[in-house]
């Protein structure tokens, strides 16, 4: 069974602390992606990466990095956490690109930072 | 990407068929119709994928309009454990990112 996990379901954190987000696969996918889900706003990608130490910035990736030094890992990383970042993160892993690889998420983090 | 259009809630009886519907009038020839449902706290999660000819899985169905500027995803006997949002999202050739609109909220009563 195909497996994307997150560190936490729930994070509370500090505004100006420095937040990593931890996402593993074990699906050997060279795709993996961070999204945030705000009301309204709908899921909007922050970063992916198509392989080790590859990125590339997705919608909204200003606050934010990432890293990704082994394939099953992508990490999220706010620098200092502000109270707009207070979101559902969702990590997500895809094989390669293409239109017809549908990409698997893992059940979310919810931040809140105060 | 192109945009498509979702109605903002739906609601079925348990186990009768549900039909949501999707529009994409902009769509171009290579785009997929990707769609997702995501259950409450839970990350979304793929249904079904389609071209042009209409496509059936273990979860759905796919119908696609013969000028593709329009689908139905079909779940054949609705249960409570399908109460979601199911997005309908279209995908390029080379695109890697999915681009979620708000879905369809689909209640199912017992």
């Amino acid at each position: 069974d195909v497996k994307v996990t997150q560190s936490s379901r729930y994070l509370v954190k500090r505004t100006g602390e420095k937040v990593f987000l931890e996402c593993v696969q074990d699906m050997d996918h060279e795709n993996m992606f961070w999204y945030r889900q705000d009301p309204g706003l709908g899921l909007r990608l922050i970063y992916f990466s198509y392989d080790v130490k590859m990125k590339e910035k997705g919608d909204i990736p200003e606050g934010y990095s990432v890293s990704r030094e082994k394939k099953e890992r992508f990490s999220l990383i706010l620098e200092s956490a502000s109270t707009n970042q207070t979101s559902m993160y969702l990590c997500a892993s895809s094989f390669l690109q293409g239109p017809f690889y549908e990409q698997y998420f893992g059940p979310g983090t919810r931040l809140t930072v105060t | 990407d192109a945009k498509t259009t979702q109605p903002n809630s739906m609601e079925s009886n348990e186990e009768e068929p549900v039909h949501l519907p999707c529009n994409h009038s902009t769509i171009s020839g290579t785009d997929y119709i990707h769609w997702y449902r995501q259950l409450p706290s839970q990350g979304p999660e793929y249904v079904i994928h389609g071209l042009t000819s209409n496509v059936n899985n273990r979860m759905a169905s796919l119908a696609i309009a013969e000028d593709r500027k329009s689908s139905t995803l079909i779940l054949h006997r609705a249960t409570l454990r399908d109460a979601a949002v199911y997005y309908c999202i279209l995908r390029s050739e080379y695109g890697n990112k999915l681009v979620f609109g708000a879905g369809t909220i689909l209640r199912v009563k017992s």
